[in-house]
């Protein structure tokens, strides 16, 4: 089946610092990826729909500047928390389609998420 | 993204089968239902999905009504390894899935 690999799986790090996360799709090709969050006892909020080869559209209240979303390849995604706060800590969750199944009838896979602590 | 509703807990004993409903009055004439589970700290599992007609896999059967108003993810014979939180999702037309807060199942020994 369809394999989304995210990575790292948790990170610690310190306020004011930046953060990388990966997203890899491993046996198929995405031209589109999805970034989610989740706070704690909370359904996953999408943040913001990363095009290949072009610029991520994010959801309303989702910082741009704050959460860098570059889409390099079909295959990998990258999520960059900047200058991150205790407030940023979260689940972040990837997702992607094979980029040959039509949108309608085709389920997103996902990752495994990244926990990012904040401190 | 359309609505849908669940009820926020259920419990199942181990080894029966695990019903649950989802009740989506608003879905239009394209749209999917979709079913993911999320056990705690993973990211979602892809179910099943359908569009009119009842689903079945390896992992559980979807009943969908037929004026497609609602569904049920039927689970024959529920494990401890089941028990996480369900969500019933529309999809169609729109790129992405928006998740709703899910049925939590706690499957019991």
């Amino acid at each position: 089946g369809a394999v989304v690999s995210q990575h790292p799986s948790w990170v610690i790090c310190k306020s004011g610092t930046s953060v990388k996360i990966e997203c890899r799709s491993l046996d198929f090709q995405a031209t589109t990826m999805f970034w989610y969050r989740q706070f704690p006892k909370q359904s996953l909020m999408l943040m913001a729909t990363s095009n290949e080869g072009s610029k991520a559209t994010y959801e309303q209240g989702v910082e741009k500047d704050k959460f860098l979303i570059n889409h390099a390849s079909l295959t990998l995604s990258t999520l960059t928390v900047t200058s991150a706060h205790p407030e940023d800590s979260s689940f972040y969750i990837c997702s992607a389609r094979d980029y040959r199944a039509p949108s309608y009838n085709s389920p997103l896979h996902f990752g495994n998420g990244t926990r990012l602590t904040v401190t | 993204d359309a609505k849908t509703t669940q009820p926020p807990s259920m419990d199942c004993a181990e080894g029966r089968a695990a019903n649950l409903p989802c009740n989506h009055s608003t879905i239009s004439g394209n749209e999917y239902v979709y079913w993911y589970r999320q056990i705690h700290s993973q990211g979602p599992q892809y179910i099943i999905h359908g569009l009119k007609n009842n689903e079945t896999n390896e992992m559980a059967s979807l009943i969908i009504t037929e004026d497609r108003k609602s569904s049920t993810l039927i689970l024959p014979h529920a494990t401890l390894r089941d028990t996480a939180v369900y969500y019933c999702i529309l999809g169609g037309g729109a790129n992405n899935l928006f998740f709703g807060t899910g049925t939590r199942l706690t499957v019991i020994p």
